[in-house]
């Protein structure tokens, strides 16, 4: 239960306020993911880094913008957002990330989540 | 890129009766299918999962089967219990697209 961190934990933030979520791993993993986890919607990968390089970002409006210092960290800064980006984001992380034929994903591991609130 | 069906979204089932929820996907080169369950207000925690060279995988009462040829995969969770009451969420490609999830109840 504690291999991946979140904070915060509950964040409210009005449109025009700049915040930072913060994920980290204790796994010793390579790649790291942001998702968006919304009532009513599959989870949405955002983002994707692994060893620290942006691999993925799958159309994400550029009010979310991560940062990845490290393999262990990885953050979601947030700026003007809309009140309908209020979700709950869950940062993951797993051994490696692979593209392509024939190459398999390893398993994923979540963190506990930030539950946003835009107002 | 990669879609991922699910089905059914929601599911009521007696306890210590069965369940089955089914995914479909598109991407024939997808090689890993993950099942996670995420209980209320909790993070999704990996369950079961199969690669593409094995046909079905079991762990006590949870078992995954996967049909390559038609891209379905299946979770099957024998004699259910209440606490196996969550939302199931399948996985697949290399993007992992997520189905839309699965409401299981289990009553007592």
């Amino acid at each position: 239960e504690t291999g991946v961190t979140q904070t915060p934990r509950h964040l409210v933030m009005g449109m025009t306020n700049k915040k930072s979520l913060k994920c980290e791993q204790h796994l010793g993993h390579n790649a790291m993911y942001w998702y968006k986890q919304s009532a009513k919607k599959p989870l949405e990968l955002m983002f994707v880094y692994n060893f620290k390089e942006q691999t993925e970002n799958n159309s994400v409006p550029s009010r979310f913008s991560p940062e990845c210092p490290n393999s262990s960290h990885l953050f979601l800064h947030l700026h003007t957002l809309q009140p309908e980006d209020s979700a709950l984001y869950l940062c993951a992380s797993s051994q490696d990330h692979r593209r392509g034929p024939g190459l398999s994903q390893d398993t994923q591991y979540f963190g506990p989540g930030t539950r946003l609130t835009v107002l | 890129g990669e879609n991922v069906e699910q089905h059914p979204s929601t599911l009521s089932v007696q306890e210590g009766d069965s369940a089955v929820i089914k995914c479909t996907y598109s991407d024939s080169a997808s090689n890993y299918f993950p099942w996670y369950k995420q209980e209320l207000g909790k993070r999704p925690q990996l369950i079961i999962d199969i690669r593409s060279n094995v046909g079905e995988k079991k762990d006590q009462r949870i078992a995954v089967t996967l049909n390559k040829t038609a891209k379905h995969f299946s979770l099957h969770i024998t004699e259910t219990q209440p606490e196996d009451s969550a939302v199931y969420f399948c996985a697949a490609g290399d993007d992992m697209r997520f189905g839309a999830g699965t409401r299981l109840t289990v009553k007592p």
